[in-house]
């Protein structure tokens, strides 16, 4: 196994449209996460999914926000009628369970324009 | 509310010692994670820390806890050049809802020749 995979790596996108970020976590890994980074500054948690439930979500998270994980496997989240303020690097984690230690991916980076 | 300081820059010569600090807030915290981040890159974990411990050594990395002063540091040892990236002190909360992590600004590591 290769870790925790993000699709795409980078994502340009012009305000008001819509993107969507997949996460592939490390196999058997019950718990997957998402954060988000700006420049400058250390990663923020969005949400996690234990499974393909979504147990936690952060003030960070606006309506305009959406995740999913509908197999208990990977994940999407997608951002909708995009902002300038969504550019950012967001990255995707993965952890055996709960106890355990979290593993990130390579992030997606995405600009909006 | 959680809250995780470090300061910004650290430089040392190569061949030194490095010490990354890192204060925290919450009491409650568990589990307290050092991650390195190389440009462009997501977060690789270093290691980690249960808050019952005080002292934790991987090889180049000692891990040294002060849980009555809520401080963390991270010490490596013959610093090299591709030590060179930010390092992020991160810590979980007890539990509840709070299984995200969260993450301090960052601390820089500069290497000198």
């Amino acid at each position: 196994d290769t870790g925790v995979s993000q699709d795409p790596r980078h994502k340009i996108t012009k305000r008001g449209q819509n993107v969507t970020f997949r996460c592939d976590p490390i196999s058997e890994h019950n718990r997957l996460y998402w954060y988000r980074q700006t420049l400058g500054q250390g990663p923020e948690f969005l949400t996690y999914f234990q499974n393909e439930a979504q147990l936690e979500k952060s003030r960070l998270l606006s309506d305009r926000f959406s995740a999913e994980r509908p197999k208990g496997s990977f994940s999407t989240l997608e951002i909708q009628r995009t902002e300038q303020g969504d550019s950012a690097m967001y990255l995707c984690a993965s952890s055996l369970d709960r106890y355990y230690e979290q593993y990130f991916g390579p992030g997606t980076r995405l600009t909006v324009t | 509310g959680e809250d995780v300081e470090q300061s910004l820059f650290l430089s040392v010569r190569e061949g030194d010692s490095s010490v990354i600090n890192c204060t925290y807030t919450d009491s409650s915290s568990t589990y307290l994670y050092w991650y390195k981040q190389e440009p462009g890159a997501g977060l690789q974990l270093l290691t980690y820390i249960f808050s019952n411990m005080d002292m934790k050594q991987d090889q180049r990395l000692t891990v040294l806890l002060n849980k009555k002063d809520k401080h963390l540091s991270l010490r490596i040892a013959d610093t090299q050049t591709g030590d060179s990236a930010i390092y992020f002190c991160a810590e979980r909360g007890a539990g509840g809802g709070a299984d995200g992590l969260t993450f301090g600004k960052g601390t820089h590591l500069i290497i000198q020749p």
